[in-house]
């Protein structure tokens, strides 16, 4: 059965910084294209960033970059997202989502971690 | 910046039949946009419906079909059921960057 698990989420004032894992399982993650996807309280999807299955291309929406940076750990089946100089407007549940096998897409999404910023 | 645009909100009798759609402000929508659907309840993370344009997922049910309508993209739900009452949400690729539309909100009534 493939699981996403995201952690790293909470509390952090603005200018903090955190850093999200995503925890695979039930496939073969080195196979696969992985993706950030955030979502505001109330508000709609947001795509944040793609790794490509060994990390050597990432793609960033722009409001992220220079601030977030993606990796990803195939030996551990684990995916990152590290957070830099956030803002509240970075305030979101963030989902890691597996991409489809070989179109842009995903199919599997994890239940996502909550990110706060606030003084 | 390319903008994608969704139907806010859209109402369905049970058993009925409706078509959300997704546009975007750069033109018409084709299948290099690699259309995707997604599907969010309250509470809860998106769940993938369609991707490429039409391609179901094996979860996804057969009352879900995806197309391009009209320079859009679009989700038809043919014999809605009570538990379709969702965010729907379109994805589009623009050469590699993603972009979700706003969401329609679809009640069922």
């Amino acid at each position: 059965e493939v699981q996403l698990m995201e952690s790293g989420g909470g509390l952090v004032q603005p200018g903090g910084s955190l850093r999200l894992s995503c925890a695979a399982s039930g496939f073969t993650f080195s196979d696969y294209w992985m993706t950030w996807v955030r979502q505001a309280p109330g508000k709609g999807l947001e795509w944040v960033v793609n790794i490509n299955e060994d990390g050597s291309e990432k793609t960033y929406v722009d409001s992220v970059k220079g601030r977030f940076t993606i990796s990803r750990d195939n030996a551990k089946n684990s995916l990152y997202l590290q957070l830099n100089s956030l803002g509240v407007e970075d305030t979101a549940v963030y989902y890691c989502a597996r991409g489809t096998a070989t179109l842009p897409g995903t199919d599997y999404w994890g239940q996502g971690t909550l990110v706060s910023v606030s003084s | 910046q390319t903008v994608v645009t969704q139907e806010p909100s859209l109402t369905v009798s049970p058993g009925g039949t409706v078509t959300l759609t997704c546009a975007s402000n750069t033109g018409a929508v084709t299948s290099g946009h690699f259309p995707n659907w997604f599907q969010q309840k309250p509470g809860q993370a998106p769940r993938s419906l369609i991707y490429y344009t039409s391609h179901k997922h094996s979860w996804t049910p057969a009352r879900f079909s995806g197309s391009l309508l009209g320079g859009k993209a679009a989700l038809t739900l043919a014999g809605v059921q009570p538990e379709d009452e969702a965010d729907y949400y379109c994805l589009l690729d623009s050469g590699g960057v993603w972009v979700f539309g706003g969401g329609t909100n679809l009640i069922v009534l």
